[in-house]
């Protein structure tokens, strides 16, 4: 049972414009959502995390919305870079122990010039 | 801060043979994790430590697997009698906070390979 999910395993966008990577979960004790982003040959990188008793985070060009009634969480990033394009994983964590997270399968992103 | 260093970066090894890898983390970092990714899937949590004590391990982690963290520092995966499924990409990670906010700060992995 894989309590988070990323149903996109890519997505092309302009750059420029507006890419939005989603993420789903099943488990609603998770407390904290975080995304990385990955570089091939390298590790995952953080990105930017929201807690649960938020909706929205923002840091740059970079926003994290949480639906938790729905389970969702997604990030956006305006404008697209072409430095952008990796594989972006969502986390989930509990409360208490920050790195005992788990990830969904990632989502590609490819940003064109 | 000098990241989270991994050594080796690959490692191909043939079936049955041991092979041990080694983690250090960022020095003011307490807490140390293993994860184990395979291709198209999403890092999966294998064990984690707080100083030298190991916490919590995956039920992922098979008794052929055992991690160590002497005095807190460096830490090292042994997998004993390697099996074909064990190829995959070894993260360690390590964070400063126990919070479940405080980020992880991954390594760059080392590929295993058995043939």
């Amino acid at each position: 049972d894989q309590q988070v999910k990323q149903n996109s395993p890519s997505l092309s966008v302009q750059e420029g414009r507006i890419s939005i990577l989603n993420c789903d979960y099943t488990n609603s004790m998770f407390d904290y959502f975080l995304w990385y982003k990955k570089y091939p040959a390298e590790g995952p990188t953080f990105l930017i995390s929201i807690s649960s008793i938020k909706d929205k985070n923002e840091d740059g060009r970079f926003t994290v919305f949480l639906n938790k009634s729905a389970k969702h969480l997604s990030l956006h990033i305006v404008p697209s870079q072409p430095g952008d394009s990796a594989v972006y994983f969502c986390a989930a964590n509990g409360q208490t122990n920050a790195g005992k997270s788990t990830f969904g399968d990632g989502t590609t992103l490819t940003v064109k010039p | 801060d000098t990241g989270v260093s991994q050594n080796p970066r690959h490692k191909i090894t043939k079936r049955g043979q041991n092979v041990t890898f080694r983690c250090d983390p960022i020095s003011e970092h307490n807490r140390l994790y293993w994860y184990r990714q395979t291709l198209g899937q999403g890092p999966e949590f294998l064990t984690y430590f707080q100083n030298e004590a190991q916490l919590e391990k995956s039920r992922l982690l098979s008794d052929r697997f055992s991690a160590e963290r002497p005095k807190g520092s460096f830490s090292t995966l042994e997998i004993q009698r390697t099996e074909q499924g064990d190829s995959a990409m070894y993260l360690c990670a390590s964070s400063l906070g126990h919070r479940g906010n405080s980020p992880l700060h991954f390594g760059n992995g080392t590929r295993l390979t058995v043939t």
